[in-house]
């Protein structure tokens, strides 16, 4: 049973470009989350989702920021026009119900904006 | 609000000391408490939990007691070695929350010197 699969490991994108960060859950699992961690800190909150269904997108900054996790296929955290700011570990992660379930942790992808 | 305070780093001790870890925790009613492990490049891994006063999680010779009295959740290791390097997070779930979603403390940098 493969675990929380997050793609790509490593990304470097310039100043406005866009990052697309994925993550495929545990399999069974159909609640996904995603933190992010800045550098020397801890993660932050940014979204929750089910299927085709944003629940808590309180942490998600107002713009540039948008996720998705749709019918079929991965979650995709998406940031368009990338800033330096935005370097940072990104990390997903699932379980299998509303919160009575540990959650499990993809490896995270980093994203470096130079 | 939710939150979790958690002792500042880094940490570095010697093979076989004693280890603490503080943390304490800001919430309404009971939430579940958890410590994470971070090894180098890695994502997050659950070390242990307790999901209710007085409870003890334990794991790999690591402790932590839920303490609702002084709202703490300390970690302690006997014995650490040099493998237990890496970053522990303090986490809770708010137990008012069905959401999932995970509040954590900065982290504490470990390494253990041989």
């Amino acid at each position: 049973n493969a675990g929380v699969m997050q793609n790509p490991r490593h990304l470097v994108r310039r100043r406005g470009q866009e990052a697309r960060l994925r993550c495929s859950p545990m399999k069974g699992h159909s609640h996904v989350y995603w933190y992010r961690q800045l550098p020397e800190e801890g993660l932050k909150f940014m979204v929750y989702l089910q299927k085709e269904n944003i629940i808590d997108e309180s942490g998600m900054p107002k713009e540039r920021f948008s996720a998705e996790f749709p019918k079929e296929g991965p979650s995709i955290l998406r940031i368009q026009q990338v800033v330096r700011g935005d370097s940072a570990a990104y990390f997903c992660a699932s379980n299998s119900d509303r919160g009575y379930t540990e959650a499990f942790f993809g490896q995270g992808t980093r994203l470096t904006v130079v | 609000g939710d939150s979790v305070t958690q002792m500042e780093g880094p940490v570095t001790l010697s093979e076989e000391a004693f280890l603490t870890i503080n943390c304490t925790y800001t919430a309404t009613g009971y939430p579940s408490l958890f410590w994470y492990v971070q090894y180098p490049g890695e994502g997050l891994q659950l070390l242990l939990k307790a999901t209710k006063a007085d409870d003890k999680g334990s794991n790999k010779g690591f402790e932590a007691t839920y303490r609702k009295e002084t709202t703490s959740f300390h970690l302690e290791k006997g014995s650490v070695q040099v493998s237990d390097s890496a970053v522990y997070f303090c986490a809770l779930r708010p137990l008012s929350s069905t959401l999932g979603r995970l509040y954590f403390g900065r982290g504490t940098q470990l390494t253990v010197w041989p």
